[in-house]
């Protein structure tokens, strides 16, 4: 079964550095997201893509973060210059229809 | 998009018996899906029901909608152990397919064997 997957699964990184999370959707997908969850909060919005660009964000989703789909297959999601707030669980999901499947998930923590 | 409230938040319940779950929504929707979590592990799409749809199955999954109380529920039969996990629904009102899915605090569901 067709499933997405998320690199790294675990990611630690020093405050005020930059990161880089990957993702490779389902192939015939054409809506791409990123997510987040806080430790035990739920899972909050970030950005959706659509068409090799942004169509929606959330207000979490500022200048520090950015994505991309350089090459077709692979969709990033970039934050800059990390805090110690970001630190959370990062999820890709796409979409095809009508259900969004999920990756398991970066653990992004920030020291 | 809109978020679901999800009721109970929080459910025990010993393997072998029936778990419902409930979800609230406010506005109108083009399709309803529930999607479960393990912990710390990514969310898992179990159903989708349409909003012409009255009801659905899915192995021991039940999911009903009514449009006119703006409410879903979800019926886990059998329950087993492995079924504890968070459960959230997600209202979906349409209009753009690239439109996000949100969701809410979900209900916990903790099966004892």
């Amino acid at each position: 079964e067709p499933e997405v997957t998320q690199t790294p699964s675990h990611q630690v990184t020093q405050m005020g550095q930059e990161v880089i999370l990957r993702c490779v959707p389902i192939s015939n997908h054409l809506y791409f997201y990123w997510y987040r969850q806080i430790l035990g909060q739920k899972v909050e919005f970030l950005v959706s893509f659509y068409n090799n660009e942004i169509s929606e964000k959330s207000e979490i989703f500022d200048d520090q973060f950015s994505v991309e789909r350089p090459d077709g297959s692979n969709f990033t999601l970039k934050i800059r210059s990390t805090k110690l707030e970001d630190s959370a669980m990062y999820f890709c999901a796409s979409k095809g229809r009508a259900e969004a499947f999920f990756g398991q998930g970066t653990r992004l923590t920030v020291v | 998009s809109q978020q679901g409230e999800e009721d109970p938040q929080a459910l025990s319940i010993q393997e072998g018996e029936n778990a419902t779950m409930n979800c609230s929504y406010k506005t109108s929707i083009n399709n309803l899906q529930w999607y479960r979590q393990n912990s710390g592990r990514g969310l898992v799409h179990l159903i989708l029901i349409r909003s012409n749809e009255r009801e659905k199955h899915s192995g021991r999954l039940r999911v009903t909608l009514d449009t006119s109380k703006k409410s879903s529920s979800l019926l886990i039969t059998a329950s087993r152990a492995a079924d504890t996990a968070s459960y959230f629904c997600a209202p979906f009102a349409g209009g753009t397919s690239y439109g996000k899915l949100t969701f809410g605090q979900g209900t916990i569901l903790t099966v004892h064997p």
